[in-house]
């Protein structure tokens, strides 16, 4: 039973064309997230979503677009894709977000990751 | 902005030996701390945690931190060729959080 799953594994596309990725935990986690490593293996958060509520946004273009229809799905919908977007895309999840009370209860778990080609 | 520094590597160890790799962050709020593996081609994965000042023990590994000194690190004692690897540091602050991560330490486990 995968924990943190996500789809598809790889994804090699033209650029300006739309992709999604998929992504299911079944821990029962309310937050979820979207990280991306580049090729220098630099892993940063893109998106958080608690409760399907979005409460981090960082500097990520607007051609992407998290969807959560319910706290156990976060969706990545990517429009007009460049060459700068190939990358590796993690879902994670984690039980608390709210750090006063985690103490580790954060802690992040991530799904397989979604390589994405741009070409 | 919050920031994790960690020596990009690679660092090589001869087997059985001991791996000490480190990090410091910038961010003081900093409340945990998490040293996550990955393997090539692999997603990270948790390795252990830490909030309180000292030392850890996990089997072979432990943690240490130090929060006056903004610095945290991992001890891998008796290291293996299976744990080479890139050893990622990541902070958490406060408020909603999330982890902000390191670049990683790469580590390499010559038999």
């Amino acid at each position: 039973d995968t924990a943190v799953s996500q789809t598809p594994k790889y994804l090699v596309t033209q650029m300006g064309n739309d992709k999604s990725i998929k992504c299911e935990q079944n821990l029962g986690h309310d937050t979820m997230y979207w990280y991306k490593q580049d090729s220098k293996k630099f892993l940063k958060i893109m998106f958080s979503y608690n409760n399907k509520e979005l409460i981090i946004n960082e500097t990520v273009p607007n051609r992407f677009s998290p969807k959560s229809p319910d706290k156990a799905h976060l969706n990545l919908h990517i429009n007009s894709l460049e060459l700068g977007d190939s990358a590796v895309y993690f879902c994670a999840s984690s039980q608390e977000i709210r750090t006063r009370s985690a103490r580790g209860g954060n802690t992040i778990y991530f799904g397989e990751g979604s390589w994405l080609t741009v070409v | 902005q919050k920031e994790v520094e960690q020596n990009s590597g690679p660092l090589s160890v001869p087997e059985g030996a001991i791996a000490s790799l480190n990090c410091t962050y910038s961010d003081r709020g900093s409340q945990s701390f998490f040293w996550y593996r990955q393997y090539s081609g692999k997603s990270p994965e948790l390795i252990m945690f830490i909030y309180s000042n000292g030392d850890k023990e996990d089997g072979r590994f432990t943690a240490q931190l130090n929060k006056a000194s903004q610095y945290v690190s991992l001890l891998i004692r008796d290291s293996q060729p299976s744990d080479s690897a890139t050893y990622l540091c990541a902070v958490s602050g406060r408020g909603y959080s999330t982890l902000t991560f390191g670049k990683g330490t790469m580590l390499l486990v010559s038999p």
